[in-house]
């Protein structure tokens, strides 16, 4: 079975720019999460969906960001605009009936 | 105060010894714990879980669990230099899962 997968697993971009990173969970996994993973904090929940309905965004940092999840197969984090200090490992997770979580490969994106 | 705390390390030890990993949560609801492994560049990857206090063990892993003590653990037998990597302890309560900062493991040979 294939994994979460992510994409684009690298971007560089400069301040001010738009930023959409994808997701495509686990097959039959019902519950979705997105983490950002820096030196200085560690892995940080941003927003989590179930049953592809967002249920909490707390972690979400600014109204900068938004996530969707329009079906049970795809999801969607953006920045808009984006800034240097959102220079991070965005990382997508999914797991069934919230058991083990398993990861994507991450986007790593650079804020120039 | 953070939901998981764990020893950043690093955490040396020479190849073949056991390697300790220690985790503390906060929260006395918390009812699934899991450990990842995370290779440097790359995402965290699920090693263990444990959902019941004692011991599971899986090949060269043991998880232990104490949940009136608020603690996880994590103890690699025989350990190879590919075990070294950072370990995050993770604890799922209130449909979250809650990740330690991690603890850098590196094992000499």
């Amino acid at each position: 079975d294939a994994g979460v997968i992510q994409s684009p697993r690298h971007e560089v971009t400069e301040m001010g720019q738009e930023v959409t990173l994808r997701c495509k969970p686990i097959s039959g996994h019902n519950s979705l999460f997105w983490y950002r993973q820096t030196m200085m904090r560690g892995l940080e929940l941003l927003i989590y969906f179930n049953n592809n309905v967002p249920i909490d965004d707390s972690g979400m940092p600014e109204d900068r960001f938004s996530a969707k999840m329009p079906n049970a197969s795809f999801s969607t984090l953006k920045i808009q605009p984006s800034e240097p200090r959102d220079s991070a490992v965005y990382f997508c997770a999914s797991s069934r009936d919230r058991a083990e979580l398993f990861f994507g490969e991450g986007s790593r994106l650079t804020v120039l | 105060q953070k939901e998981v705390e764990q020893n950043s390390g690093p955490l040396s030890v020479p190849e073949g010894a056991i390697a300790s990993l220690n985790c503390t949560y906060s929260d006395r609801g918390s009812q699934s714990f899991f450990w990842y492994r995370q290779y440097s560049g790359k995402s965290p990857e699920l090693i263990m879980s444990i959902y019941s206090n004692g011991d599971k063990e899986d090949g060269r892993f043991t998880a232990q669990l104490n949940k009136a003590s608020q603690y996880v653990s994590l103890l690699i037998r025989d350990s190879q230099p590919s075990d070294s990597a950072t370990y995050l302890c993770a604890v799922h309560n209130f449909n979250k899962f809650y990740f330690g900062s991690g603890t850098k493991l590196n094992v000499k040979p």
